[in-house]
């Protein structure tokens, strides 16, 4: 089975901090991507990954960065985090298709 | 612009009530649709890959179909267990890498 872990289940941080969402997928695959999902706007595709040190912007990457220095893994960075930012996020895996997801990381901008 | 659309938003059904669940998108061609369950505080678990029109797919109480503009989810006798929000998402032919575009969701509850 694929296995896509995210670092945290939930996280509470505070206007204007870095903010760091870790990912990690144990099967080798090429693609990863970040979504965030909140109520009555579904996912949302932030960034994807179809390499090591490549990045693609999704459809609303404002805001945010991601970092792949390593195949595994794939990190979201909040650069200064604002409240409207508060949401569930997700990340996902493929080696084509389907994507499989993580259990999200729902993360609070107080 | 692409989009995928989701009907009803939520659904409320009988334990044993049969009822379908829509998926409508807007371009012919696609590369894949894609139907996933999500449960709550959960990520969505993928179910189904659907590919070109007439193709079906069956897993348990579910099934699910493809024609050239729509997809349904069809639950069969319907167990509690089987409340969810289903996710459709479809991989348009022009997407970049292997984007998804997701549709809305539909909340289910079946209730005993």
């Amino acid at each position: 089975d694929v296995k896509v872990t995210q670092s945290s289940r939930y996280l509470v941080k505070r206007t204007g901090e870095k903010v760091f969402l870790e990912c990690v997928q144990d099967m080798d695959h090429e693609n990863m991507f970040w979504y965030r999902q909140d109520p009555g706007l579904g996912l949302r595709l932030i960034y994807f990954s179809y390499d090591v040190k490549m990045k693609e912007k999704g459809d609303i990457p404002e805001g945010y960065s991601v970092s792949r220095e390593k195949k595994e893994r794939f990190s979201l960075i909040l650069e200064s985090a604002s409240t409207n930012q508060t949401s569930m996020y997700l990340c996902a895996s493929s080696f084509y298709q389907p994507q499989h997801f993580g259990d999200g990381t729902r993360l609070s901008i107080l | 612009e692409d989009q995928v659309t989701q009907s009803p938003e939520a659904l409320r059904l009988q334990e044993g009530e049969s009822s379908s669940l829509n998926c409508s998108y807007t371009v012919s061609g696609l590369r894949g649709l894609f139907w996933y369950r999500q449960d709550p505080g959960k990520g969505p678990e993928f179910l189904f890959t659907l590919y070109s029109a007439g193709e079906e797919k069956e897993k348990e109480r579910l099934k699910a179909t493809l024609t050239k503009k729509e997809s349904f989810l069809h639950i069969t006798a319907p167990k509690p267990e089987d409340s969810a929000t289903y996710l459709c998402a479809v991989q348009y032919p022009k997407a970049a890498g292997n984007k998804l575009t997701f549709g809305g969701g539909t909340r289910v509850l079946v209730k005993p």
